[in-house]
């Protein structure tokens, strides 16, 4: 099955910087979402995007699916970005989302 | 607003008492699905339904059951819990294959 590649698995930022992560898939994919998991473990939806480059506040996502990647964009990052970024990706058949293993961000004050 | 309730979201039990875990959503969606969330394993799908009385398993459903009598509602059922299953909970749904799934606030369950 489909491979989900986050990168980097974990990083460390000063409040206010800015960050990208990024996600490499082994196959081309049709849809993909990115996640924020707060430190209560609750699930937030960021982005649904196929492809192309969408903005929402301090955060934006591009996916370029012709070449199997992902990114996001944080800006002016604060401690309540402090979490894991997960990208993931339907499968057909059982129809489940594949979860990469994400990647942990903490933001210092 | 859109959204998937999960009930409840904190639970403690123990070995062997029958437990549900409630999901229900507002969006009119055909695809649900449940997750379990276990450090170093990530999130890994436990049952999904593609409509109303069409149930299937997913990649670890031993020891759990789910009906959908209602296109809203979609119980994961413990029968006979046990400590193995102490884990995160999430459920999901989408309105068709490949559209933006939304994911409720998680279900912290631990069995004693």
């Amino acid at each position: 099955g489909i491979q989900v590649e986050p990168s980097p698995p974990d990083l460390i930022l000063q409040e206010g910087a800015n960050s990208t992560l990024r996600c490499n898939f082994s196959d081309s994919v049709n849809n993909l979402q990115w996640f924020h998991q707060n430190p209560w473990g609750q699930l937030i939806n960021l982005f649904y995007i196929p492809s192309g480059t969408k903005q929402n506040g301090r955060l934006s996502a591009t996916t370029v699916a012709t070449e199997r990647y992902s990114l996001l964009y944080i800006s002016s990052s604060q401690t309540t970005d402090s979490g894991v970024y997960f990208c993931a990706v339907p499968t057909s058949g059982t129809y489940k989302y594949i979860f990469g293993t994400g990647t942990r961000l903490k933001v210092l004050a | 607003e859109a959204q998937v309730t999960q009930n409840p979201r904190y639970l403690i039990t123990v070995t062997g008492k029958k437990l549900t875990v409630t999901c229900s959503q507002n969006m009119n969606h055909e695809y649900m699905s449940w997750y379990r969330q276990d450090p170093g394993l990530g999130l890994r799908q436990i049952y999904y339904s593609m409509n109303v009385e069409v149930t299937d398993k997913g990649d670890v459903p031993e020891g759990y059951k789910v009906s959908r009598k209602e296109k809203r509602n979609f119980p994961l059922i413990l029968e006979s819990p046990s400590p193995n299953q102490t884990s995160l909970y999430f459920c999901a749904s989408r309105e068709t294959w490949g559209r933006e799934a939304f994911f409720g606030q998680g279900t912290r369950l631990t069995v004693v």
